[in-house]
């Protein structure tokens, strides 16, 4: 089974602080993602990225930045936490070109930025 | 621009009788779809998909219907249970190797005893 976690369930920060979400998948997938995920919105792509030290922009990357040194970790850097990036965070991975480009999920950090 | 669109934020149902949840699409270079399927404070699990060359898809409980010419999908579960009550997410891709998907606002479905 594909396994997919993430380094915390719930976290809370203060504004202004650097936040780092660690996200490790035990597959050998190429493809990894990160989501944010509000009520009304559903999932936005954040960044994701197809090869170590590959990244891409996703919908809404302002604020967030990624780090991608190892195939089996994708983290996601809040460089300055704001109060509208409280959010529940999905990370994902995938094998590259593989129908039906399932992706598979961690179980999502809700982070809460006061 | 929403290329993937659920309209029906939510949607409750009665135990034993069929769940019809919908999408729609806009972007003709769509050529594989997805469903998943959220429970709270969990992360999103994969349901169902259908390729564009084919207008149907059954597992067990669950079938999609695509129709390409009205660029809508559906998701059927048939007979709907309590464990069913998730919010449903569609979600679209392009047959290019990396590609991420394109998900939907999602529906939540409740299904009554």
């Amino acid at each position: 089974d594909v396994k997919v976690t993430q380094s915390s369930r719930y976290l809370v920060k203060r504004t202004g602080e650097k936040v780092f979400l660690e996200c490790v998948q035990d597959m050998d997938h190429e493809n990894m993602f990160w989501y944010r995920q509000d009520p009304g919105l559903g999932l936005r792509l954040i960044y994701f990225s197809y090869d170590v030290k590959m990244k891409e922009k996703g919908d809404i990357p302002e604020g967030y930045s990624v780090s991608r040194e190892k195939k089996e970790r994708f983290s996601l850097i809040l460089e300055s936490a704001s109060t509208n990036q409280t959010s529940m965070y999905l990370c994902a991975s995938s094998l590259f070109g593989a129908y039906p480009y399932e992706q598979y999920f961690g179980p999502g950090t809700r982070l809460t930025v006061t | 621009d929403q290329q993937v669109k659920q309209n029906s934020p939510s949607l409750s149902v009665q135990e034993g009788r069929i769940s019809i949840l919908n999408c729609d699409y806009t972007n003709s270079m769509f050529d594989y779809f997805l469903w998943y399927k959220k429970y709270p404070a969990e992360g999103p699990t994969f349901l169902i998909s259908i390729s564009s060359i084919k207008d149907k898809n059954e597992d067990g409980r669950f079938t999609v219907f695509l129709n390409k010419s009205a660029k809508h999908l559906s998701l059927h579960i048939v007979p709907s249970q309590p464990g069913d009550s998730a919010v449903y997410f569609c979600a679209a891709s392009k047959s290019q190797a990396g590609t991420a998907l394109i998900f939907g606002k999602g529906t939540t479905l409740s299904v009554s005893s």
